[in-house]
């Protein structure tokens, strides 16, 4: 696809219940991030995969959450347990290359909303 | 580790008027600098940036930055603000020192009164 692509676009869970979320990233960007947006709020960092490195999981707020990628190409993102504050729009981004300041490609994002 | 501080989460200004938008970043190595817009209900998009070169640089919709090392800022400005530029703009940074990760501020959403 031409652009990255997250699914679903919406998701209603129920509280306790696990969700996965998936991001398509631009073939060839080897820098994949995960941010979570709640309402009129600013971009909350994730999780960030480079390449074949160790991704940075400074951001992951509990061990309810987790993240994967698979070489170069789709990650998803895993809420155990799910909680009313993990309600949220979780946004994927991708990039060619940080190391010359290449720009950041986001997906259209997944809205969760836990009850 | 760097930063990125956005001054004032909430800014309005009349159409018309001057935009200024702060953002000052903490690192001993200057990083690569960014302004992303989101418009209402809409994705991230690039507004300009810097990396190497020109300290003043020219984005989209008339917007532009410069890159002040000595003052650690890359503020945005536009002169005249028009309706459709009421969005929230975040500044970014990316980590020259290290990681190259991408570090973004809290965002600063811009109100334009007719």
């Amino acid at each position: 696809g031409a652009g990255v692509s997250q699914s679903p676009s919406n998701k209603v869970t129920e509280k306790g219940k696990d969700v996965e979320l998936r991001c398509d990233p631009i073939s060839g960007h080897t820098a994949l991030y995960w941010y979570r947006q709640r309402l009129g709020q600013g971009l909350e960092f994730l999780i960030y995969f480079q390449g074949n490195s160790a991704p940075d999981k400074s951001g992951l707020p509990s061990d309810r959450f987790s993240a994967e990628r698979t070489g170069e190409s789709v990650s998803t993102l895993t809420i155990q347990r799910t909680q009313q504050e993990d309600s949220a729009v979780y946004l994927c981004a991708s990039s060619l290359d940080n190391t010359s300041g290449e720009k950041l490609f986001f997906g259209s994002g997944t809205q969760l909303s836990v009850l | 580790a760097q930063s990125v501080t956005q001054l004032g989460s909430h800014v309005s200004v009349s159409e018309g008027a001057l935009v200024l938008l702060r953002c000052n970043y903490s690192s001993s190595v200057p990083p690569y600098l960014f302004w992303y817009v989101q418009y209402p209900n809409q994705g991230l998009q690039l507004l300009l940036k810097y990396t190497t070169g020109a300290t003043l640089v020219k984005g989209i919709n008339g917007f532009e930055a410069e890159f002040k090392k000595s003052e650690t800022s890359f503020h945005l400005t536009k002169p005249s603000a028009h309706m459709s530029d009421a969005a929230e703009y975040f500044c970014a940074v990316i980590d020259t020192s290290g990681t190259y990760k991408y570090i973004f501020g809290t965002g600063t959403r811009l109100k334009v009164l007719a």
